[in-house]
């Protein structure tokens, strides 16, 4: 079952760009909204979080912007490094089980 | 810090032989879940536990079974192993918090093990 679809599927920026990662999700049950990072040889850990009743959270250089009526939400990276390196997830959660965007390759260019 | 540590970074097994992957946690989370990671698929949940000697199927259970006999320990255990097997799973734990009025479910993640079956 294809409940969350995110895009693109890969992604090149140059140092100091702004990357933008979107999810799309079918199931209005989902109740917390969180990107997960993932760099080489490790797991995924979490990155940044959203609740529903907020349309954005920002914490640093990394915001989540949240549309209800759309059922979507996106991952901003403002002034992308080159650490920002990685793969991104979203994963929305219904009754504790995440459930797994196809995932971003990111790569910032120095 | 939450560790989550799994018994091996690589693995190369035959088809057709018993394969056990292991997963231990030590920060007292109740929650433990099984993951395959596959290119282009994301992860896909197999297994999870809510508590000792309980498990529910994931999205792709076919192939597998889990073992919790104790709190910090989660076995994912490929009965009879077969090519198409073949990928990086991870195992993660986790603890349901209330944040902000919303039940949350942060899991932490081990490095992964990279099983490939001949």
């Amino acid at each position: 079952q294809q409940q969350v679809k995110q895009s693109p599927q890969s992604l090149i920026v140059q140092k100091g760009g702004i990357s933008i990662i979107n999810c799309a999700y079918e199931n209005t049950a989902f109740d917390y909204f969180p990107w997960y990072q993932q760099f080489p040889g490790k797991g995924p850990a979490l990155l940044i979080a959203i609740r529903p009743d907020v349309s954005e959270k920002k914490e640093g250089r990394f915001t989540i912007s949240f549309n209800k009526s759309a059922k979507q939400f996106s991952l901003h990276i403002m002034d992308s490094q080159p650490g920002d390196s990685a793969t991104y997830f979203c994963a929305p959660e219904n009754t504790d089980k995440l459930i797994f965007g196809t995932g971003t390759r990111l790569q910032v260019f120095p | 810090d939450v560790k989550v540590t799994q018994s091996s970074r690589y693995l190369v097994k035959r088809t057709g032989e018993k394969v056990f992957l292991e997963c231990v946690q030590d920060m007292d989370h109740e929650n433990m879940f099984w993951y395959r990671q596959d290119p282009g698929l994301g992860l896909r949940l197999i297994y999870f536990s809510y508590d000792v000697k309980m498990k529910e199927k994931g999205d792709i259970p076919e192939g597998y079974s889990v073992s919790r006999e104790k709190k910090e320990r989660f076995s994912l255990i490929l009965e009879s192993a077969s090519t198409n097997q073949t990928s990086m799973y991870l195992c993660a734990s986790s603890s349901t918090l209330v944040w902000a009025g919303v039940l949350t479910n942060e899991q932490f993640f081990g490095p992964g093990t990279r099983l490939t079956v001949l």
